[in-house]
């Protein structure tokens, strides 16, 4: 079956760096993506990882240990903007490219 | 480039009406297309997918159905709603036979009443 777990809220003040983790156990493994997603709209993608180890864009990076099944999202000099659910998604299977989300972890960003 | 277009952004319908929801995407050709629903404060639930015209996959069993009758033409039907369809329904793309993103849709906000 596939599982993904994800915090379901974090709380963290503009300026700062905050983690959000993910853990994962599906039956396939293709790669883990990340989505930003604003209350009320549409998900819209950060990362993509399908090797082991850190990928840096920008105030963005993600990691990725397959042996561990855990993925963690990395938000440095955060702002206000940054307040939003982050979902954490596995593509368990390169047919037609499904991926399986988490319930995603809402984010909100304090002055 | 590419863009993905869905409608209506918002919906409310009676208990026992049909639906039915509109997808197209541009730029793009032979495109795998989904359609996820997300209930509030959850993540996205896969309910089919597409490789190609005609191509359907439900991930699982409800009140819905799909349809592609053309190549960048997603639709999400459904004969009598009830009142557990309520959500927000997403569709999306991506690159066919690549490890690549799904781009979403604006959503659409159904809500049965």
């Amino acid at each position: 079956g596939q599982n993904i777990d994800q915090p379901t809220e974090m709380t963290a003040t503009e300026g700062a760096i905050v983690q959000i983790n993910c853990t994962y156990q599906t039956s396939g493994f293709n790669g883990l993506f990340w989505y930003q997603q604003h209350a009320g709209e549409a998900p819209t993608f950060l990362s993509y990882n399908v090797l082991d180890g850190l990928e840096e864009k920008g105030r963005f990076s993600s990691f990725l240990s397959r042996s561990k099944g855990y993925s963690y999202l990395l938000l440095k000099e955060l702002q206000m903007k940054d307040s939003a659910s982050y979902l954490c998604a596995v593509l368990s299977s390169t047919n037609a490219g499904k991926s399986t989300f988490g319930d995603g972890t809402t984010l909100t960003v304090k002055p | 480039s590419q863009t993905i277009h869905q409608w209506p952004a918002t919906l409310v319908q009676p208990v026992g009406s049909p639906l039915s929801l509109e997808c197209t995407v541009e730029g793009t050709s032979n495109p795998n297309l989904y359609w996820y629903r997300q209930a509030a404060g959850r993540g996205l639930q896969l309910l089919f997918y597409s490789v190609g015209i005609g191509q359907i996959s439900s991930e699982v069993p409800q009140n819905l159905s799909a349809s592609r009758p053309q190549d960048r033409q997603f639709i999400l039907s459904s004969k009598k709603l009830l009142l557990s369809d309520s959500g927000f329904y997403l569709c999306a793309w991506s690159v066919d036979g690549v490890n690549t993103e799904a781009f979403f849709g604006q959503g659409t906000r159904l809500t049965v009443v």
